[in-house]
């Protein structure tokens, strides 16, 4: 597996501002996806980031609302653009790890927009 | 795309009993099946998972079947204990160049001591 970490944890946020959110791992990983967990809810994928070029975006999500970069292999940040309310949720990174099909999951990131 | 669907949305279980959460997808090109397993406040967790060439994978107390062919696949865990407690996610992908997992709902599995 590998160790994953984002920042920040927690924050709040008003309507209208942006947020970027950092996931980092310790090791060079193939894949970095970003995942929206809204509150009681199962996990629904925003977009994959790719190392040096854009993001590929799942239906609903658009590079306006939450532009994605991923710099290096071991470092991505989403960006969740003109809050509002609805946006409020726990945002999660996940890495997937060598050949291997496995997910391994950041702590994720609780977002209260007020 | 793929759809996955989880039931029950709910569990309940007398310590030592046996639990089995149940899913279906849609999309036969899906070969990769993981199970998670998260606890409130917390990250989810990769608990097993199997591909679509095995029927079935054990690892102690946990098990998942596959069929193919039904588009169905099940997780068992046996000897519950209240540790086991949490939200279980089953998931389904399709691998090989660009990989999408896609989530059931959830199964909230309570196990009463």
């Amino acid at each position: 597996s590998a160790v994953i970490s984002q920042k920040p944890s927690r924050d709040i946020c008003q309507r209208g501002t942006s947020l970027t959110i950092q996931c980092q791992v310790d090791s060079q990983v193939t894949m970095m996806f970003w995942y929206r967990q809204q509150p009681g809810q199962s996990l629904t994928l925003i977009a994959t980031a790719n190392q040096g070029s854009e993001a590929t975006y799942e239906s609903g999500f658009v590079i306006d609302k939450f532009p994605i970069s991923r710099p290096n292999l071991t470092f991505s940040t989403l960006t969740v653009s003109n809050m509002s309310p609805e946006d409020s949720s726990i945002y999660l990174c996940s890495v997937q790890v060598g050949l291997t099909y496995e997910q391994y999951f950041g702590p994720g990131t609780r977002l209260t927009v007020t | 795309g793929e759809n996955v669907e989880q039931h029950p949305s709910t569990l309940s279980v007398q310590e030592g009993d046996s639990a089995v959460i149940k899913c279906t997808y849609s999309d036969s090109a899906s070969n990769y099946f993981p199970w998670y397993k998260q606890e409130l406040g917390k990250r989810p967790q990769l608990i097993i998972d199997i591909r679509s060439n095995v029927g079935e994978k054990k690892d102690q107390r946990i098990a998942v079947t596959l069929n193919k062919t039904a588009k169905h696949f099940s997780l068992h865990i046996t000897e519950t204990q209240p540790e086991d407690s949490a939200v279980y996610f089953c998931a389904a992908s399709i691998t090989g160049g660009y990989q999408k997992v896609t989530f059931g709902t959830g199964t909230k599995l309570q196990v009463i001591p």
